[in-house]
Formats: structure tokens, sequence, C-alpha cells
């Protein structure tokens, strides 16, 4: 089975902290993404890789950036943590060459920025 | 612009009865389409995908969907749910938006069962 691992949990931090959420995933996929899950407005796109040392951004990548130096790991970091920053934040890999490819998920990373 | 809707929020059904869950997307051409499901502080899980063929698709945990073209519709379903069905569940389209190949989630539905 495919295994999206994120590094925490559960993280609470102080507003202004840099913050690096970390995710690695096992079955060689080329593309990862990071979500972000608020009650209401489902899972929004921060976001994503299609191979190593490349990203794109999603639909909500302000105050966000992230790295992919290694093909197995893509990292999320907060430059400057923000209470609005608090949220659920989801890790998902998937495989490039196939459109029906779905998306593997990480148990997510719980974040409250006090 | 690609979206789906899962019009209900929430669904509460008793132990054993039957359940729908609504899904309807929006994209020019064929969309694959997934449904997912979260646990309570978990990721979430693939339950099924359709992508072409027949338009009834089977998948784990006893559910199954049904791809409706006419009604821009991907509804899921199961014949009798259990109370280890509590979740919320996701439908999802992949579809190309300006240039790059993306996931569109709906905003999701939470499912409740009574004993």
């Amino acid at each position: 089975d495919v295994k999206v691992t994120q590094s925490s949990r559960y993280l609470v931090k102080r507003t202004g902290e840099k913050v690096f959420l970390e995710c690695v995933q096992d079955m060689d996929h080329e593309n990862m993404f990071w979500y972000r899950q608020d009650p209401g407005l489902g899972l929004r796109l921060i976001y994503f890789s299609y191979d190593v040392k490349m990203k794109e951004k999603g639909d909500i990548p302000e105050g966000y950036s992230v790295s992919r130096e290694k093909k197995e790991r893509f990292s999320l970091i907060l430059e400057s943590a923000s209470t609005n920053q608090t949220s659920m934040y989801l890790c998902a890999s998937s495989f490039n060459d196939r459109k029906n490819s779905p998306l593997h998920f990480g148990n997510g990373t719980r974040l409250t920025v006090t | 612009a690609q979206s789906v809707t899962q019009p209900d929020i929430h669904i509460t059904v008793s132990e054993g009865a039957s359940l729908e869950l609504r899904c309807n997307y929006s994209y020019g051409a064929t969309p694959y389409l997934f449904w997912y499901v979260q646990s309570p502080g978990q990721g979430l899980q693939l339950l099924l995908k359709y992508f072409s063929g027949d338009t009834l698709v089977q998948g784990i945990k006893g559910f199954e969907a049904e791809f409706k073209r006419s009604q821009s519709s991907f509804n899921l379903r199961k014949p009798s749910v259990h109370w280890s069905d509590a979740a919320e569940y996701f439908c999802a389209v992949g579809a190309w938006a300006s240039g790059t190949y993306k996931y569109i989630f709906g905003t999701g539905t939470r499912l409740k069962v009574l004993a």
C-alpha cells in the first residue's frame, strides 16, 4: 500500500514563528500536493509539485512556500505563522502519467497558531 | 470553471438504512471522478473512482457510485449503512484547469449514523 507520512499530527506554534510541515511518500509518485482543510470550505490547494525542484502555486499560496529537494519529500513552509493559518494540513501524492490516478493522503497535521 | 458541488452538508441515517450522497460537477469534458472518506482525525481514503466504461462503479466498504453524464452527477450509495460509516465524504474531479491537471474537491458531506 502507498504510504504518505506527515511528520507531526499536532503542532502548536506562536505567531511569527517559521513553521515546517514535512511529508514523505514511499511509492515513487511524481506528484505531491499540500492542501488546507477548514470546516465548510473543503480542501483548498496550497502548492503542488510535479517533479523534484519544481513547484506550482495552487489556489491559496499566500503566506506559504514549499520545497522539494528529493522525489519522496515535499515540505510546506509557513514563513511567519499567523493565527489565520490555524488549520488541518493534508499532504497527498499521485502518479503523473495517469490522469485517473487517485490522490493518496497522509493523516494530516493539525496546526494551531497562538 | 470546473467545480464540484455536494449539496448536503450533513446527513443523518439510521443504521441499516440505505444511503445516497449527492455530487454534481461542472466540467466541459469527460471527468475523472473520485469519492473519498475521512474518519475523524484522519486523512482521506479513496472509496472508488470512475474514468470510463461501466457507469456504475463498485468501491471498498460496500459503496458504489453511478456516473450520469446527462445530470453531471456522481452520487455515492450504500444499501445498508453501518455505524462505522459515520465520517465525512468528499467527491472530487480530476480535470485540466489553466493548463495544469488538478483535483477539485467538493466541500464534503458529514454522515451521522443513528443506532
